[in-house]
């Protein structure tokens, strides 16, 4: 079975402090996804990691991924208040038949991020 | 705003009735899926759709179907509908039909009663 999981599944930071949330998956894959979601919103896009060592930065939060060690880590620096919300992870598996994207989109449970003053 | 609109965005309804969802995806994109978030199970992958032909089928129920007209806009309708139903249920749209980024409706809040 394909398993994405994501630690920790809730987080409770100061305003100021850094964390990572890290995102492990079982099945093949090249590319991975972080979205986040507020409370009974959508989901929005924050970063598309294409390879193996991809690194991107937003702001506060930079991504990465490691297809080797199927891991990939969302760090948080100097958290603000407006970064609460609950972030996904979701990983586009490699076909079995033919190696080839999926498609569809296999998400972990989401980790919920709440910062506090 | 992603580009991906969803209708309605509430619905409460009955046990047993069968309801519709609809959704358009942004303009040029050719792909669509539907996903269903609940808490139990989290967001789960039912269906995609490309260029109006189903490509990849997840957890979907069969009392669950799908389809995306020519104008490739897509519902997705529920039947026989039980309590455990109720859930958020998000279209998603891709340009192509693999290794594209998805772009995320604001998703359809369903109540089954």
């Amino acid at each position: 079975e394909l398993k994405v999981e994501q630690n920790p599944l809730f987080l409770s930071m100061q305003e100021g402090k850094n964390y990572t949330i890290y995102c492990n998956y079982s099945t093949t894959s090249d590319r991975l996804y972080w979205y986040r979601q507020d409370p009974g919103k959508s989901l929005e896009s924050l970063f598309v990691l294409l390879s193996n060592g991809a690194v991107k930065q937003e702001g506060r939060l930079m991504a990465s991924l490691d297809t080797k060690a199927r891991l990939s880590t969302l760090h948080i620096t100097a958290a603000v208040h407006d970064l609460s919300a609950t972030y996904f992870c979701a990983v586009d598996p490699k076909s079995m038949n033919y190696g080839g994207s999926q498609g569809n989109l296999i998400f972990g449970k989401g980790t919920k991020l709440s910062v506090k003053p | 705003d992603s580009g991906v609109t969803q209708t309605p965005k509430h619905l409460i309804t009955a046990t047993g009735q069968r309801v519709t969802l609809r959704c358009s995806p942004r303009s040029g994109d050719l792909s669509v899926y539907w996903y269903q978030q609940s808490l139990d199970q989290g967001l789960q992958f039912l269906i995609q759709y490309y260029n109006g032909e189903e490509r990849a089928k997840g957890n979907i129920l069969e009392r669950f179907s799908a389809q995306q007209f020519p104008d490739l806009h897509s519902e997705l309708n529920l039947s026989s509908l039980e309590l455990g139903d109720s859930a958020l249920y998000f279209c998603a749209s891709s340009a192509g039909v693999s290794y594209n980024e998805q772009f995320f409706g604001p998703g359809t809040r369903l109540t089954v009663l």
